[in-house]
């Protein structure tokens, strides 16, 4: 069965570091375009990010443009979003979504 | 960046009928912007239900169908479980970027 798995998350200092993945599984990870969404819990999706097959081209919106960077490893089946200068506003549950399938979500915190 | 429309909620009867709409702020919703609906239940992750405005995954039940309607991307359940009570989201692409609308609390009552 395909299965995404994100990990990474936590808790971290406003203006810190984080680092996203999401492992992929029972499909053939380089065919797809693959998104990051994230929710404030209790709120809608919001989508963040896109990354296409083979990692050339990437997308992102406005609010996380320049501070989050998408990428891939196709060997590995893994797709990360590395983010830096966070703000309190990126406090969510973060979704790695691709092949129609979605992860579970892994929960960043920023707080001091 | 565009503005993605949907109605906050909507209540249909069990067996009902129901269009969920998905409007951009930039005009007409088009197969371009490959419209995309997405069903999640509470404490649950979401679930692809419709791609490219009505190409439906095999999990999708038959009882929801995706078009394009009045200018909107529409989503229309016929049939509705109570099992079909969830929140259903929109995405639209806008030349490689996405947004998703607001949301729509569907409930079967």
């Amino acid at each position: 069965e395909a299965q995404l798995v994100e990990s990474g998350g936590g808790l971290v200092q406003p203006g810190g570091s984080l680092r996203l993945s999401c492992a992929a599984s029972g499909l053939t990870f380089s065919d797809y375009w693959i998104h990051w969404v994230r929710q404030v819990p209790g709120k809608g999706l919001a989508w963040v990010s896109v990354i296409n097959p083979d990692g050339s081209a990437t997308n992102y919106a406005d609010s996380v443009k320049g501070r989050f960077t998408i990428s891939r490893d196709n060997a590995k089946n893994t797709l990360y979003l590395q983010m830096n200068s966070l703000r309190a506003d990126d406090t969510a549950l973060y979704y790695c979504a691709g092949g129609y399938r979605w992860g579970q979500g892994t929960l960043v915190t920023v707080s001091s | 960046q565009a503005v993605v429309t949907q109605e906050p909620s909507l209540t249909v009867s069990p067996g009902g009928t129901v269009t969920l709409t998905c409007g951009s702020s930039t005009g007409t919703v088009t197969s371009g912007h490959y419209p995309y609906w997405c069903q999640q239940k509470p404490g649950q992750a979401p679930r692809t239900l419709i791609h490219d405005t009505n190409r439906k995954q095999s999990w999708t039940p038959a009882r929801f169908s995706g078009s394009l309607l009045g200018g909107k991307a529409a989503l229309t359940l016929s049939g509705a479980q109570p099992e079909d009570e969830a929140d259903y989201y929109c995405l639209l692409s806008y030349s490689g970027t996405f947004v998703f609308g607001g949301g729509t609390k569907l409930t079967v009552l």
